[in-house]
């Protein structure tokens, strides 16, 4: 069983949809997540950083934790031709933080918003 | 000003080829690494290096060579290419507990 694991998609949803992307990981010990986008043909970028359970909003952005499940999300609302991305979940190893940053990715999901 | 930089952008090269590929960050960062995404934008970490000394080796061919001359350059080397060595190279740094930023990308194909 892979550490994450990211339905690959792709996903394509009209302009103002709400989008839930969702990856499941196998380690309990996971305290830190991240969502990191993609833009074609650029690097991943930081999006957003949580830690244990519970949301955390930033904007059109939630990210939401449940460890009971082993689960974690990424809600979009009132998504835009501009969301078009690969969304890619993110855990670093070490329950303490990111040091020396071994981030284990998801595979990532491919989002198209359509105007 | 752009904070992680490689180069080439794009590297298309025969089998059994020598290449290598440049990486530098002007964000005064401790931590650089390499990552590996396949076709299927599988992202994998390859190499991580903290003030010049390399501190993670992932299960990578020895044909893969990391060279840090300096904290601001991490430069990969590649010897033999494969067909199975085709993926975009990703270069990151960050403080060793921080956030990464990652490089534009080094698109290779191998013929």
């Amino acid at each position: 069983q892979k550490e994450v694991e990211q339905d690959p998609g792709p996903l394509s949803v009209p302009e103002g949809a709400i989008v839930s992307l969702n990856c499941t990981y196998s380690n309990s010990a996971f305290q830190y997540f991240m969502w990191y986008r993609q833009y074609s043909r650029k690097g991943p970028e930081l999006l957003m950083y949580t830690y244990s359970s519970g949301n955390k909003e930033d904007g059109r952005f939630t990210a939401q934790v449940d460890k009971s499940s082993k689960y974690i999300s990424l809600f979009i609302r009132d998504s835009q031709p501009s969301d078009s991305a690969t969304y890619l979940c993110a855990i670093p190893p070490n329950a303490g933080g990111t040091s020396y940053g071994k981030l284990t990715f998801g595979q990532g999901t491919i989002l198209t918003v359509h105007p | 000003d752009t904070a992680v930089s490689q180069t080439p952008k794009y590297l298309v090269t025969q089998m059994g080829n020598d290449k290598s590929i440049k990486c530098e960050q002007n964000l005064g960062h401790d931590t650089m690494y390499w990552y590996k995404q396949d076709s299927k934008k599988f992202l994998k970490i390859m190499f991580s290096y903290n003030n010049k000394e390399l501190i993670i080796n992932e299960t990578v061919p020895n044909r893969f060579s990391p060279k840090s001359p300096d904290k601001a350059h991490l430069n990969l080397h590649i010897n033999s290419l494969e067909l199975g060595d085709s993926a975009v190279y990703f270069c990151a740094s960050s403080q060793p507990r921080g956030r990464k930023f990652f490089g534009p990308g080094t698109r290779l194909t191998v013929l």
